[in-house]
């Protein structure tokens, strides 16, 4: 069974700080990657996407390290509108195909005024 | 832009009732699939279509038809409901392309079923 892990958290974080998070995957001819970020009882949504040599995209810098399996997460400088699941996509086929394409339970988030 | 439109937001069903969740998307998008997401389980996968006329099955079908005779609708039915299929249902649509397509989400339907 192809899996992709993430810590469920959830991660308790002063507004303002910075946080990181993993997700690992055992497929290693998987073919893109992806953050989402689902708020309460509400659809998920694309972060970012993430590529092989990293990619920034505001606050949030996303990194894939192939030799290990694993994408990151950094969000710099959070805000409480950052609280949030945010959900490790993997997908082993390079088109936008739905077989295959598995998703991490999620890291909980939570921003702290 | 409308993008992926699900109906109902809500549902309760009897066990044994029959009903579909329907999902229509306005983006031309090649592939859509049907998603059910529960507690402490993440998103699984129910069925999956890569085009009108063709369906397949994903990694929770038991219990769901789907059918996809336009590229914009594709319905999911729940033959006769059960306590077990009580979830969160999130339809989706993507487009063919090459890499990095992500999944266009609709708002979800809830669903419990008494």
């Amino acid at each position: 069974r192809k899996e992709v892990e993430q810590d469920p958290g959830p991660f308790n974080v002063p507004e303002g700080a910075t946080v990181a998070f993993n997700c690992t995957y055992s497929n290693s001819a998987s073919q893109s990657f992806f953050w989402y970020r689902q708020d309460c009882r509400k659809e998920p949504k694309l972060l970012m996407s993430v590529y092989s040599s990293g990619n920034e995209d505001g606050r949030f810098t996303a990194q894939l390290n192939r030799a290990s399996q694993y994408i990151s997460l950094l969000i710099r400088d959070s805000k409480l509108s950052d609280s949030a699941t945010y959900l490790c996509v993997v997908n082993p086929y390079s088109g936008g195909g739905a077989d295959g394409l598995t998703f991490g339970k999620g890291t909980h988030l939570i921003i702290q005024p | 832009n409308a993008g992926v439109t699900q109906t109902p937001k809500f549902q309760v069903l009897k066990t044994g009732q029959s009903m579909t969740l329907q999902c229509a998307q306005d983006m031309n998008h090649e592939y859509m699939s049907w998603y059910r997401q529960d507690p402490g389980m993440g998103l699984r996968l129910i069925h999956y279509s890569v085009g009108a006329g063709i369906t397949d099955q994903g990694e929770v079908p038991n219990g769901y038809n789907v059918s996809r005779s336009t590229t914009e609708d594709f319905p999911l039915r729940l033959l006769s409901a059960a306590p077990s299929q009580t979830s969160v249902y999130f339809c989706a649509s993507s487009s063919r392309g090459q890499k990095n397509q992500p999944q266009h989400f609709g708002d979800g339907t809830r669903l419990s079923i008494l």
